[in-house]
């Protein structure tokens, strides 16, 4: 059973426009969500990430959204551009630092 | 180097060989992970080192071993695979206790034939 899902595998969107990268999880013990980017031959890179202390962090180009009651978190690239286009990981823990649980990713498209 | 390295970045073996992947980080991170990839899938934790000691084993085939010799080094040594064992093997370390999420290496990409 997943805990982390990431029910879109892909997403094609326009240069400029926005990117809503979405991601749902089940375990409510989650308490630290995080978005990592991965391009093609790369390991992923950490993005952005929030604690559950809060309901949204933005840093630039990239806000993250939560809303623990209904367990989902979004991710938001405003605007986009076309080195946005990799795949988008959501990953939660219980702990800083330890133990991430990945979703399956969403391959995002930015067409210029 | 900075970063986590891991070596080979691409790897083709025989279902009776023996191989093994190596990571090395040189973050002063506490905490260090193998991690599955396959197509379409999560990526999947398979092991979990604090402090070089193993905390996490996955429920992974055994045909899998890790081993930890101190805390920027972390091998996996693979025999007898089979081809569904074919994917892209990451590691990443991280500091425990610390917002800092993981870093992760550039990846193996094993074929096994």
């Amino acid at each position: 059973d997943q805990q982390v899902k990431q029910n879109s595998p892909s997403l094609s969107v326009q240069e400029g426009r926005i990117s809503i990268l979405n991601c749902d999880y089940t375990n409510s013990m989650f308490d630290y969500f995080l978005w990592y980017k991965k391009y093609p031959a790369e390991g992923p890179t950490f993005l952005i990430s929030i604690s559950s202390i809060k309901d949204k962090n933005e840093d630039g180009r990239f806000t993250v959204f939560l809303n623990k009651s209904a367990k989902h978190l979004s991710l938001h690239i405003v605007p986009s551009q076309p080195g946005d286009s990799a795949v988008y990981f959501c990953a939660a823990s219980v702990e800083y630092g330890n133990k991430l649980v990945f979703g399956a990713g969403t391959i995002l498209r930015v067409k210029s | 180097e900075t970063g986590v390295t891991q070596t080979p970045r691409h790897l083709v073996m025989g279902m009776t060989n023996k191989k093994s992947l190596k990571c090395e980080q040189h973050l002063g991170h506490n905490a260090m992970y193998w991690y599955k990839q396959s197509a379409k899938k999560p990526l999947e934790l398979m092991f979990v080192y604090n402090f070089k000691e193993q905390t996490e084993n996955n429920s992974v085939p055994s045909r899998f071993s890790p081993e930890c010799p101190n805390s920027s080094h972390l091998f996996l040594h693979l025999h007898t695979l089979q081809p569904e064992d074919s994917a892209l093997y990451l590691c990443a370390s991280s500091q425990r206790g610390m917002n800092y999420g993981y870093t992760f290496g550039s990846g193996t990409r094993l074929t096994v034939v």
